[in-house]
């Protein structure tokens, strides 16, 4: 499954839209890009995943670009309860293993 | 979205005891289980893989005899840690998928091994 690179951290105002990037350079044509996201001491939450189509539910919207080597994260209104580690990870179709990176820390502060 | 649960959420044994964690997706048939373990201040780190009726296939470095992995039924498998020692504490978490799908995951168990 293709590398992902994520910044280690991030901050975001209440309020505002958190733009979470991901770099997944060496991603092959049958490999998604899933997102999840970690509150402290809690199992890893779903949030959204996509092939090459931008994809949007009620949680987050995920843009990723034509030669989909990057994705975006979006959280449109981002809430203090919105802290946590986001992980983009990419994901073969012929697999359901999911090999989690670092991710990026999200802190939204008021 | 799909609702796994963990049994129990914290756990505090004795070096050389065994422990079982169960791990049951609640809305769905899990045709296959993962197990993981997060240490402190690090990601997650896959153990094992597991579908219903088969053998669990341990990732490298995993002891397959230490970690006992039981998946018996589409909704349930367990993780038996046995003769537990100090540096087997950890976070262990599971998912659950149905066929090549998502994987959802449970709120996950804190093993405190004294």
């Amino acid at each position: 499954d293709a590398k992902t690179t994520q910044p280690p951290s991030m901050d975001c105002a209440e309020g505002r839209a958190a733009n979470l990037p991901c770099n997944h350079s060496t991603i092959s044509g049958n490999e998604y890009v899933y997102w999840y996201r970690q509150i402290h001491s809690q199992g890893p939450q779903y949030i959204i995943h996509g092939l090459k189509n931008n994809e949007t539910n009620e949680m987050a919207s995920l843009i990723i670009t034509e030669d989909r080597k990057s994705s975006t994260l979006i959280l449109p209104h981002a809430t203090l309860r919105d802290t946590a580690v986001y992980y983009c990870i990419v994901r073969g179709d012929r697999t359901d293993k999911l090999i989690f990176g670092t991710g990026t820390r999200l802190q939204v502060f008021p | 979205g799909a609702v796994v649960s963990q049994h129990p959420s914290r756990v505090i044994c004795k070096s050389g005891t065994s422990v079982k964690i169960e791990c049951r997706s609640l809305d769905f048939q899990a045709t296959t289980m993962f197990w993981y373990r997060q240490f402190p201040k690090q990601s997650l780190m896959l153990m094992a893989t597991s579908n219903e009726g088969s053998k669990a296939t341990y990732e490298q470095g995993v002891e397959k005899d230490k970690f006992l992995i039981n998946h018996a039924s589409l909704t349930l498998s367990t993780l038996t840690v046995t003769s537990a020692h100090p540096e087997d504490s950890s976070f262990y978490i599971c998912s659950a998928s149905r066929l090549v799908d998502t994987q959802y995951f449970g709120p996950g168990t804190r093993l405190t091994v004294l």
